[in-house]
């Protein structure tokens, strides 16, 4: 497709369970994020990868939270042993790459995620 | 570090009316600043960005932004709402070296009433 892509778009799960989100980047993009949108925090920031290395995890709120990139492409933003606080509207964004004055964050349309 | 303040949670304006959605940074550096839009159940969209150059901005669906220093603002208008406008407005601003990650503004939704 032309966009980012995220699955699935809605998870609902059990407390102390783990949950992956996808996230698929516009092809070409070396750039990914992470974000989270709550109703009580906004919009956070995550995790940057460029390639399949993580420079910035600074967002990533606790070690229960973990990401990879695999073939400078498809990423995986896994949580373990999910808490309700965790319930939130995961976003990914992509870009050609980072930095610089083009470059620019395209996003996909979100996981929206419940824990009971 | 950086900031961002977006005054009014919640904007609303009768169609054809003026739009104006206020944003305010701090920021070490001179940053690079955006504006997103986000319609219900969607992710985000860019309506325009300032990185060097022109301070006035434009950007998709008739919106535009200032670049102001002094008063590091860097507010969104439109002179003219439309329903289709309705929409949540997230001001961001990223670095222009070092940390690549956009911070965001708590939000300005807003309502366009016919």
């Amino acid at each position: 497709g032309a966009g980012v892509s995220q699955s699935p778009s809605n998870k609902v799960t059990e407390k102390g369970k783990d949950v992956e989100l996808r996230c698929d980047p516009i092809s070409g993009h070396t750039a990914l994020y992470w974000y989270r949108q709550s109703l009580g925090q906004g919009l956070e920031f995550l995790i940057y990868f460029q390639g399949n290395s993580a420079p910035d995890k600074s967002g990533l709120p606790s070690d229960r939270f973990s990401a990879e990139r695999t073939g400078g492409s498809v990423s995986t933003l896994t949580i373990q042993r999910t808490q309700q606080e965790d319930s939130a509207v995961y976003l990914c964004a992509s870009s050609l790459e980072a930095g610089g004055s083009t470059d620019t964050q395209y996003f996909g349309p979100g996981t929206r995620l419940t824990v009971l | 570090a950086q900031s961002v303040t977006q005054l009014g949670s919640h904007v609303s304006v009768s169609e054809g009316a003026l739009v104006l959605l206020r944003c305010n940074y701090s920021s070490s550096v001179p940053p690079y600043l955006f504006w997103y839009v986000q319609y219900p159940n969607q992710g985000l969209q860019l309506l325009l960005k300032y990185t060097t150059g022109a301070t006035l901005v434009k950007g998709i669906n008739g919106f535009e932004a200032e670049f102001k220093k002094s008063e590091t603002s860097f507010h969104l208008t439109k002179p003219s709402a439309h329903m289709s406008d309705a929409a949540e407005y997230f001001c961001a601003v990223s670095a222009p070296t070092g940390r690549r990650a956009l911070t965001f503004g708590s939000g300005t939704r807003l309502q366009v009433q016919p």
